[in-house]
């Protein structure tokens, strides 16, 4: 596609309900980056892809966070038993290989857990 | 560990008007520096960036400079637009590894007619 594209862009769940968030890079980009940027506050690392390696979850804050990237293109982040300090924006970026020169950000998840 | 600093907004100025947003960086190495520019209702935009030190980038009227003697990496744009209102990012990539972002808190501004 022309750009990252996110889905939803907005989600109000329940706490300790599960929640799937999607992105869809562009086209042909091998590297994808998760990110959540929480109200006042910068932009926090939370996973990386690169083609077939094994991924990065260095960033990921609990074991309740997890995602996959499916046939090197869609992946999906999800949170499983939702809880209030997870409501944020959750961000995906791709680029052409694990080049900082070239992200592109999708338009976020705004995530709200009430 | 790597980290950025900005300065905390927001911060309001009138069209026409100098603009800095100040951003320091602490890193192990020499890093890239970015910013990046979040308009209302958008995603992350790539503004400029840096790749070595006492480079300038340069964009849409903003300028910075990779200052390695004060880890700084300053925003600059001489004169304001209302079109410029947004929140500003600073952020640094080590040319190692995952090469993920470590970005600042974000400065927003507030450009009034």
């Amino acid at each position: 596609g022309a750009g990252v594209s996110q889905s939803p862009s907005n989600k109000v769940t329940e706490k300790g309900k599960d929640v799937e968030l999607r992105c869809d890079p562009i086209s042909g980009h091998t590297a994808l980056y998760w990110y959540r940027q929480s109200l006042g506050q910068g932009l926090e690392f939370l996973i990386y892809f690169q083609g077939n390696s094994a991924p990065d979850k260095s960033g990921l804050p609990s074991d309740r966070f997890s995602a996959e990237r499916t046939g090197g293109s869609v992946s999906t982040l999800t949170i499983q038993r939702t809880q209030q300090e997870d409501s944020a924006v959750y961000l995906c970026a791709s680029s052409l290989e694990s080049s900082f020169y070239g992200y592109t950000f999708g338009s976020g998840t705004r995530l709200t857990v009430v | 560990g790597n980290s950025v600093t900005q300065m905390e907004g927001p911060v309001t100025l009138s069209e026409e008007a100098f603009l800095t947003i100040n951003c320091t960086y602490t890193a192990t190495g020499y890093p890239s520096l970015f910013w990046y520019v979040q308009y209302p209702g958008e995603g992350l935009q790539l503004l400029l960036k840096a790749t070595k030190a006492d480079d300038k980038g340069s964009n849409k009227g903003f300028e910075a400079t990779y200052r390695k003697e004060t880890t700084s990496f300053h925003l600059e744009k001489g004169s304001v637009q209302v079109s410029d209102s947004a929140v500003y990012f600073c952020a640094l990539s080590m040319d190692t590894g995952r090469r993920a972002l470590t970005f600042g808190s974000g400065t927003r501004l507030q450009v009034q007619p």
